[in-house]
């Protein structure tokens, strides 16, 4: 059980263009997805936490208006990076957790590799 | 205060080997001390976590010691693998903060 899955799983996309990345929750209902950023060899950096029906919050220094995170469901969470540029490449996770699970266990998605050209 | 030390960055280690990797953490709020397992091109796992109400949790090949004093923990892996070689990462939150802080990682090599 709690199964987070992401869509795509690797996307190429070119400058200037819009990217969404899906983020679901297959066995449970993730009443809060978060979304991270790894650059290689490093650790992972929270970038947003999201409640289903409300706003995300960002983390200090990430742009809302690039980085679009919308949570409508309790099962899926979308990141849309605007504008992409190749600086926004990176491996995108999320991961969900839910109040029924114990003790705000945060179960990761595989991940989405961007590349921007 | 939110930081979490990791160390080492890398780690080699011989199969049948003991592994061990050491966090530090300032932030006596802390109350959850998860360990999560990352292959390369993929989401981390969760491998083990433990609470400052026990001083150590074994699961399997798996041990988590904590020193709350020292505000310290350590994953040990025992009988290492090469299965085994992964980035590990340390990470701590607070009791519905949900907030995960991560350490820096480490990358463990298990060779045969």
């Amino acid at each position: 059980g709690a199964v987070v899955s992401q869509h795509p799983s690797w996307v190429i996309c070119k400058s200037g263009t819009s990217v969404k990345i899906e983020c679901r929750s297959l066995d449970f209902q993730a009443t809060t997805m978060f979304w991270y950023r790894q650059f290689p060899k490093q650790s992972l950096m929270l970038m947003a936490t999201s409640n289903e029906g409300s706003k995300a919050t960002y983390e200090q220094g990430v742009e809302k208006d690039k980085f679009l995170i919308n949570h409508a469901s309790l099962t899926l969470s979308t990141l849309t990076v605007t504008s992409a540029h190749p600086e926004d490449s990176s491996f995108y996770i999320c991961s969900a957790t839910s109040g029924r699970l114990s003790y705000n266990e945060q179960f990761f998605g595989p991940g989405t590799r961007l590349t921007v050209l | 205060q939110q930081q979490v030390k990791q160390s080492p960055q890398s780690l080699i280690v011989q199969k049948g080997g003991i592994s061990i990797i050491n966090c530090a953490y300032e932030n006596t709020a802390f109350d959850y001390f998860p360990w999560y397992q990352q292959f390369p091109g993929k989401g981390p796992a969760l491998l083990i976590a433990i609470r400052p109400d026990v001083s150590e949790k074994k699961e399997g090949r798996f041990t988590i010691s904590f020193n709350k004093s020292a505000k310290q923990f350590s994953l040990h892996i025992m009988d290492s693998q090469p299965g085994d070689s992964a980035t590990y990462f340390c990470a701590a939150s607070t009791e519905g903060y949900q907030k995960v802080t991560f350490g820096t990682g480490t990358k463990l090599q298990v060779i045969p």
